[in-house]
């Protein structure tokens, strides 16, 4: 089955600063990559995703890339805010009834 | 305000008792889904619904069953087979499977005592 490993565990960010977050997957069928944050004591909420046709692809201050060859996809966060400060998870699939998460990361915007 | 609603937040039970985590949406989604999450690692695939009496097992379906009797209700039965029921229990929803989850209540925090 697929395999996804998340980098960095835990991020610290200065306000203003960008942050990245990158994933690997090992299933080359994968072909749709999304992203979550989850905030404390809720439950995860879909920011963006990409599929597989797609390079990169923006939404104001996020951006997720995607290299096929290499598998593996970012997610970029510019201009950082103290509300950015969640844990972000990143998943894969080929079907998307049954994706495959990241062990998360959690993001701190310091003030 | 349309969404997912997941009741209660925190639940007990008892070794060898069984019991029933409830998921209703107003978001009038045809797909539903049920995922685990401990701590450390992402979230895993117990169950999900394309429709209305149909669903399928995920990833980690020993020692669960579910029911999708209407469409906006998926209530998960977590058994006493479950050999490790202790987890977050999160429920999610999105309009049809292509999308994959793109709704997700605030989960239930289980606890077996």
């Amino acid at each position: 089955g697929e395999n996804v490993e998340q980098h960095p565990s835990t991020l610290s960010v200065q306000e203003g600063d960008s942050a990245v977050i990158k994933c690997t997957y090992s299933d080359s069928a994968s072909n749709y990559f999304p992203w979550y944050k989850q905030e404390l004591g809720k439950g995860p909420q879909l920011i963006i995703d990409i599929r597989s046709n797609v390079g990169e692809k923006k939404d104001q201050r996020i951006a997720v890339t995607l290299n096929k060859t290499a598998k593996h996809f970012s997610l970029h966060i510019t201009e950082t805010q103290p509300e950015d400060s969640a844990v972000y998870f990143c998943a894969a699939s080929r079907a998307a009834n049954n994706l495959f998460f990241g062990t998360g990361t959690r993001l701190t915007v310091i003030p | 305000d349309g969404g997912i609603t997941q009741s209660p937040k925190y639940l007990f039970r008892k070794e060898g008792q069984n019991v029933t985590l409830s998921c209703e949406q107003n978001l009038n989604h045809d797909a539903m889904y049920w995922y685990r999450q401990d701590p450390g690692q992402g979230l895993r695939l117990i169950y999900y619904s394309q429709i209305v009496n149909d669903f399928q097992k995920g990833d980690i379906a020993e020692g669960y069953s579910v029911s999708r009797e209407k469409k906006e209700s998926f209530p998960l039965t977590v058994t006493s087979a479950q050999k490790n029921p202790t987890a977050f229990y999160l429920c999610a929803s999105s309009i049809g499977l292509a999308g994959g989850p793109a709704f997700f209540g605030p989960g239930t925090r289980l606890t077996v005592l």
